[in-house]
Order: C-alpha cells, then structure tokens, then sequence
C-alpha cells in the first residue's frame, strides 16, 4: 500500500523568500502525486499533480514540484513567498493501480505561515 | 457555480442526535467521496461511491451511512452522534476510477460541533 510522508508540520518563512515543503512517499507501482492547499477555513484545492509525465510539475500560484524517483520525493516550492500563501498543504500519493485507483492517501499537512 | 457544494456549512448538534449534511456535484463526475478531518487536520477517508456502488468504508462506525440517490449526490447520514465526531467533513469527487490522474474536486467543508 502506498503512504505518503510530509517532512515538516510547520515551516515559517519571510514574505519574499523561497518556500520548500517536503514529501517523501513509498508506492509499490508507478504512484500519481498531488498537492492540495487549504486555507483557513477553507476547502482544499489542487495546486498541482504529476502523474507519469514530465517530472518538474508546475501548479497554479508560482508553485512547482519536481517528482523524484530515486529519492522517492516531490517536495513543493515556490521561489518567492506571498502572504496568500499562508495555509495548510497537503501532499496525496496515488498507486494508481486498477485495484487501488480510488485510493489517495494524504500526508499529515504541513503549515506555512509567511511574515511580513 | 459551485462544483462540490454541501450543506450545511457549521452544524452544532448535541449528542445523540441524528443529522445529515448533503453534498452535490455538477462536473459529472462518477465518483463521489467523504473525508473526515481531525483537529489536528489529518484527513482520512471515509466513504466513496461509484455508480450507486460502496467501493471503500475504512472501518468507519456503522452510525455513519452515505446515501446516494443519483450519481450527483452523496449524503452522509450520521445515527447516535458523539462527542468525537466533532470534525470536519469534506465531500469530494473524481472521474470514474481515474482519481490517481485528475485528482479530487472538494467542497468547501462541513464543520460539525457535537455538544
């Protein structure tokens, strides 16, 4: 079965700087990947997915991810962060078998706080 | 429009009673979900419908019981509530068996209070 890990349940940042949150997953089979935001209050939205074809991902908002097969990563960054982006963000591994494809496993979320 | 809407937003009950929250899509998505999520925003999978069909129920308590009545909604019935359903919970939908590529469209969330 597939599980997905999120290195860090908050990362603090300065507006401006460059933003890194880590996820490293474990799948048996080809894993489709997802990021989702959620701000405050809010549901969740996609920001991106990588799903077999080119490894660097870009999303929506500035935000990329780059999936990472021998490190088994798709870690999220942006180069410069925005006060809006301040939420929660989650990582979503698929195994993308027949059997499994209604199978999405969530990290544990990771908090981005952003300061002026 | 709202692509997965539910309803209500906030909901104080107290405990035992019964209530339910509706969610609806307009995608035309064949698959339609329920997630819960804890105080400490873990997400976990509740149920997922396809077709009128239960294909996951990850050990949930049998209070909990979604019902469908066409392929564009699925409510979620909740019998006897307790303190520790309080949460939120999230509907979603999908593309027929294709979640692991198009990902989830979610809704904006039901926040239960259990009293």
């Amino acid at each position: 079965a597939q599980s997905v890990t999120q290195l860090d349940s908050h990362v603090s940042v300065s507006e401006g700087t460059p933003v890194l949150l880590r996820c490293n997953y474990s799948s048996s089979y080809s894993p489709s990947l997802f990021w989702y935001v959620q701000h405050p209050n809010k549901g969740l939205q996609l920001l991106l997915k990588y799903t077999s074809a080119a490894t660097l991902v870009k999303g929506i908002n500035g935000f990329e991810a780059e999936f990472k097969k021998s490190e088994t990563s798709f870690h999220l960054t942006k180069p410069s962060a925005h006060m809006s982006d301040a939420a929660e963000y989650f990582c979503v591994v698929s195994d993308g078998t027949r059997r499994n494809n209604n199978d999405m496993r969530f990290g544990a979320g990771t908090r981005l706080t952003v300061k002026p | 429009d709202t692509a997965v809407s539910q309803t209500p937003k906030y909901l104080v009950t107290q405990m035992g009673n019964d209530k339910s929250i509706k969610c609806e899509q307009n995608l035309g998505h064949d698959t339609m979900y329920w997630y819960k999520q804890d105080s400490k925003k873990f997400l976990k999978i509740m149920f997922s419908y396809n077709n009128k069909e239960l294909i996951i129920n990850e050990t949930v308590p049998n209070r909990f019981s979604p019902k469908s009545p066409d392929k564009a909604h699925l409510n979620l019935h909740i019998n006897s509530l307790e303190l520790g359903d309080s949460a939120v919970y999230f509907c979603a939908s999908s593309r027929r068996g294709t979640p692991g590529v198009w990902g989830y469209t979610f809704g904006s969330g039901t926040r239960l209070t259990v009293v």
